[in-house]
């Protein structure tokens, strides 16, 4: 799998939107891009994945790059439960999950 | 839907004992991971299967970590002799083939 390379931390004010960036710059043409997140004691949740266009889910929109080697995610209004660890993850088949650090985003009141 | 059940939640054992984690899948569901979370090295996959048979077993740690699926709705993975260092979160995640994964709440391990 590609790797990816994600800031180790961001803050958001509640009820603000929250953009997480992801660098995937070896990322294969067959290869999406996969978002989880992680709440405190928890097992990790899918958010949302996307090839080359953008996706929108009832959690999350996924903007990718024209040519593929970044992506952001968005939480358009984040509330203090959307703290959490977020993996952006590159794979070319849903099996094949490989997490890295992450970005520990800390919602704020 | 009940969603990944594992037990048990929470394992404390001393060193040199046997541990068997267990996982239940969604039902439907085809495919079948075992996940490892540590500080140190974060969340890595330890094996998976597809239609209960075990596909890729490259980061089972050592001879020591074992994992079976008898059937669609039950996989364990034992550990013995375990050691210290074997203390962690293990998570078990199951999916469609090449679709979403969903992971249960995970058991945490604890080998003193």
């Amino acid at each position: 799998d590609a790797k990816t390379t994600q800031p180790t931390s961001m803050d958001c004010a509640e009820g603000r939107a929250a953009n997480l960036p992801c660098n995937h710059s070896t990322i294969s043409g067959n290869e999406y891009v996969y978002w989880y997140r992680q709440i405190h004691s928890q097992g990790p949740q899918y958010i949302i994945h996307g090839l080359k266009n953008n996706e929108t889910n009832e959690m999350a929109s996924l903007i990718i790059t024209e040519d593929r080697k970044s992506s952001t995610l968005i939480l358009p209004h984040a509330t203090l439960r959307d703290t959490a660890v977020y993996y952006c993850i590159v794979s070319n088949a849903g099996n094949m999950l490989t997490f890295g650090g992450g970005t520990r985003l800390m919602v704020k009141p | 839907d009940a969603g990944v059940i594992q037990s048990p939640r929470h394992e404390v054992t001393e060193m040199g004992q046997e541990v068997t984690l267990r996982c239940k899948p969604i039902s439907g569901h085809n495919s079948l991971f075992w996940y490892r979370q540590t500080m140190m090295r974060g969340l890595e996959l330890l094996i998976y299967f597809n239609n209960n048979v075990p596909i890729d077993d490259s980061g089972m740690p050592e001879d020591r970590f074992s994992a079976k699926m008898p059937n669609a709705s039950f996989s364990t993975l034992k550990i013995q002799p375990s050691e210290p260092r074997d203390s962690a979160v293990y998570f078990c995640a199951s999916s469609l083939v090449e679709d979403t994964q969903y992971f249960g709440p995970g058991t945490r391990l604890t080998v003193l």
